[in-house]
């Protein structure tokens, strides 16, 4: 149980375009979900924390027009890179909560986005 | 700010080892701790997480974690590893973040390599 699913896997995408990445919980209702970047050995960094129904809330320097978040339903939320240029280019990670923010989270695979 | 770290970038074990991995983090307040694992090409999984209660907590496949709140630390541990246990492992803390919301702060992780 408590499976998260992230699509796609891996995206490569020209300067300038837009990306979207979903992320859904395929066997329980997800009241909070999260997204993550990763940086090569480095550790997972908070972007932000999303509600369903509800406005994202991002971290401190996260830019919430380039990286928009959408909760819109209990199983799915949605990470659009806008306008994407190659600083953006990381492993973007979801993570799914069934109960309260300090609840376990249980992960994605995550999604490699090279951004040329 | 809260900050979690793991003291070993790269463990290196024959089978049949005895195993610890450490975690130590910065936060004055309540926290709820948790250890990730992630196998070669996988996603992150939970192993075992504290809430509250009895400070030595046991997991999935024979790991177990103390919780030394004087010590401020949570460290891994496993009386015999296996080559199936070779994998990044993360500590994490929930804590309150900047805004006032709790938020998971990951360590850098601990790269564990077992020899056959």
């Amino acid at each position: 149980g408590a499976v998260v699913s992230q699509h796609p896997s891996w995206v490569i995408c020209k300067s300038g375009t837009s990306v979207k990445i979903e992320c859904r919980s395929l066997d329980f209702q997800a009241t909070t979900m999260f997204w993550y970047r990763q940086f090569p050995k480095q550790s997972l960094m908070l972007m932000a924390t999303s509600n369903e129904g509800s406005k994202a809330t991002y971290e401190q320097g996260v830019e919430k027009d380039k990286f928009l978040i959408n909760h819109a339903s209990l199983t799915l939320s949605t990470l659009t890179v806008t306008s994407a240029h190659p600083e953006d280019s990381s492993f973007y990670i979801c993570s799914a909560s069934p109960g309260l923010v300090t609840d376990t989270q249980y992960f994605g695979p995550g999604t490699r986005l090279t951004v040329l | 700010a809260q900050s979690v770290s793991q003291h070993n970038h790269h463990v290196i074990l024959s089978e049949a080892a005895s195993l610890e991995l450490g975690c130590n983090y910065s936060y004055g307040g309540t926290v709820n701790l948790f250890w990730y694992v992630q196998y070669p090409g996988q996603h992150l999984q939970l192993l075992l997480k504290y809430f509250s209660g009895d400070p030595l907590v046991k997991g999935i496949k024979g790991f177990e974690a103390e919780f030394i709140k004087s010590k401020f630390s949570f460290n891994l541990r496993k009386p015999s590893v296996q080559w199936s246990d070779t994998a990044e492992y993360f500590c994490a803390v929930n804590a309150l973040s900047n805004f006032g919301n709790e938020k998971l702060t990951f360590g850098t992780g601990t790269r564990l390599t077992i020899i056959p």
